[in-house]
């Protein structure tokens, strides 16, 4: 069983540069969310999706975009990269909390440098 | 949004009991406390949760105070591989979790 897996793993970008990291989950879960942690700080919310077809904003959504046209998939882009998103990028997924325990399971990360 | 405040940094030793304290005075009542840790270079897993009673799990317990303005959570014999940030997160009725800076516990043998 996979998990959340995250791709790539390690990317370097100049500024100005888009991209987009991808992110599948294969237990069947309705949420998904991204988020991005910075050195020495706790996890912010970017974006996240409670199904097919829907994202909404988190936290931290100002450059980035999103997109959940599967299920299993979330996809998070960066249109025109800043050095200020340099960071290490978390997906993670769940049940709805209602009749679960609400337990993110995390992917292992997407280290991203912007130059 | 509710937020949640922990202590920056702890240490304990090898085989004796961790209390990580939690305050959370805003927690409103649908709002459940989560517990995540976070190792070095993963990402965070699950450790537990509650909403008003006690919790104990394979891993950890959750103690929580009777007004809901507080918990601890408890590793009952710490060992090295339970060297992590814990974070101490409020989850809102729908399932979006808002982490904190976490408390970074070391342990000693």
């Amino acid at each position: 069983n996979a998990g959340v897996t995250q791709t790539p793993k390690f990317r370097v970008l100049k500024t100005g540069q888009s991209m987009t990291l991808l992110c599948a989950q294969d237990m069947n879960h309705e949420y998904m969310y991204w988020y991005r942690q910075d050195p020495g700080m706790g996890l912010r919310l970017i974006h996240y999706s409670v199904g097919e077809g829907t994202t909404a904003k988190g936290e931290v959504p100002d450059g980035y975009n999103v997109s959940r046209l599967k299920k299993q998939n979330f996809l998070l882009g960066l249109e025109s990269a800043a050095p200020s998103q340099t960071s290490v990028y978390f997906c993670a997924s769940s049940f709805p909390p209602t009749g679960h325990t609400g337990e993110l399971f995390f992917g292992e990360g997407s280290r991203l440098t912007v130059l | 949004d509710a937020k949640t405040t922990q202590p920056n940094s702890m240490e304990s030793n090898e085989e004796e009991p961790v209390h990580l304290p939690c305050n959370h005075s805003t927690i409103s009542g649908t709002d459940y406390i989560h517990w995540y840790r976070q190792l070095p270079s993963q990402g965070p897993e699950y450790v537990i949760h509650g909403l008003t009673s006690n919790v104990n799990n394979r891993m950890a317990s959750l103690a929580i105070a009777e007004d809901r303005k507080s918990s601890t959570l408890i590793l009952h014999r710490a060992t090295l591989r339970d060297a992590a940030v814990y974070y101490c997160i409020l989850q809102y009725r729908w399932g979006k979790l808002i982490f904190g800076q976490g408390t970074e516990l070391s342990v000693k043998p």
